[in-house]
């Protein structure tokens, strides 16, 4: 597995700033990932922080309003622009470790509220 | 893309009873499924996971099934004890990286 640390654990925001969430794992690794999880739902992946290129974003999300980044290969952070009280929710990056049969790990998770 | 629906959203089952959760997906070229369990505030757990070369995986207490053919994977709990309340979720991947989740089960356990 692997160890995968966020910050910050939790904010509470203004409407119309931008928080940068950070993501650092204890290992390199290939594929990390961000997702948001939405009070009471499940896990909705927002984008897949390539190393050395832009993100690729899922559907009904976009780079102006979740800019990431990915500088190496333990590290990425996730903006969150222009908040609104409907970005609140926890937000999660995950990694994909282990080799040839890999296997995905999540951090803690950064719970965010937008007033 | 990929769609997985899980059922039921929520179970209540009696302390040493068995629960089982249940989820279909779309795409038959996934060939990967992971299920995770997620306690109140805490970060999704990977629990088990199957590969679309076996039909079945066991762990202690858990166990998950998968039929390609109609493209149905489970989870199977049994002997359930009071930590294992918490919510599930099963995922598939098409071996891209890429993982859709369903929509989790809120698994409750009677004393």
């Amino acid at each position: 597995s692997a160890v995968i640390s966020q910050k910050p654990s939790r904010d509470i925001c203004q409407r119309g700033t931008s928080l940068t969430i950070q993501c650092q794992v204890d290992s390199q690794v290939t594929m990390m990932f961000w997702y948001r999880q939405q009070p009471g739902q499940s896990l909705t992946l927002i984008a897949t922080a390539n190393q050395g290129s832009e993100a690729t974003y899922e559907s009904g999300f976009v780079i102006d309003k979740f800019p990431i980044s990915r500088p190496n290969l333990t590290f990425s952070t996730l903006t969150v622009s222009n908040m609104s009280p409907e970005d609140s929710s926890i937000y999660l990056c995950s990694v994909e470790a282990g080799g040839a049969e890999s296997e995905q790990y999540f951090g803690p998770g950064t719970r965010l509220t937008v007033t | 893309g990929e769609n997985v629906e899980q059922h039921p959203s929520t179970l209540s089952v009696q302390e040493g009873d068995s629960a089982v959760i249940k989820c279909t997906y779309s795409d038959s070229a996934s060939n990967y499924f992971p299920w995770y369990k997620q306690e109140l505030g805490k970060r999704p757990q990977l629990i088990i996971d199957i590969r679309s070369n076996v039909g079945e995986k066991k762990d202690q207490r858990i166990a998950v099934t998968l039929n390609k053919t109609a493209k149905h994977f489970s989870l199977h709990i049994t002997e359930t004890q009071p930590e294992d309340s918490a919510v599930y979720f099963c995922a598939a991947s098409n071996g891209a990286s890429k993982i859709i989740f369903g929509s989790g089960t809120r698994l409750s356990i009677r004393p």
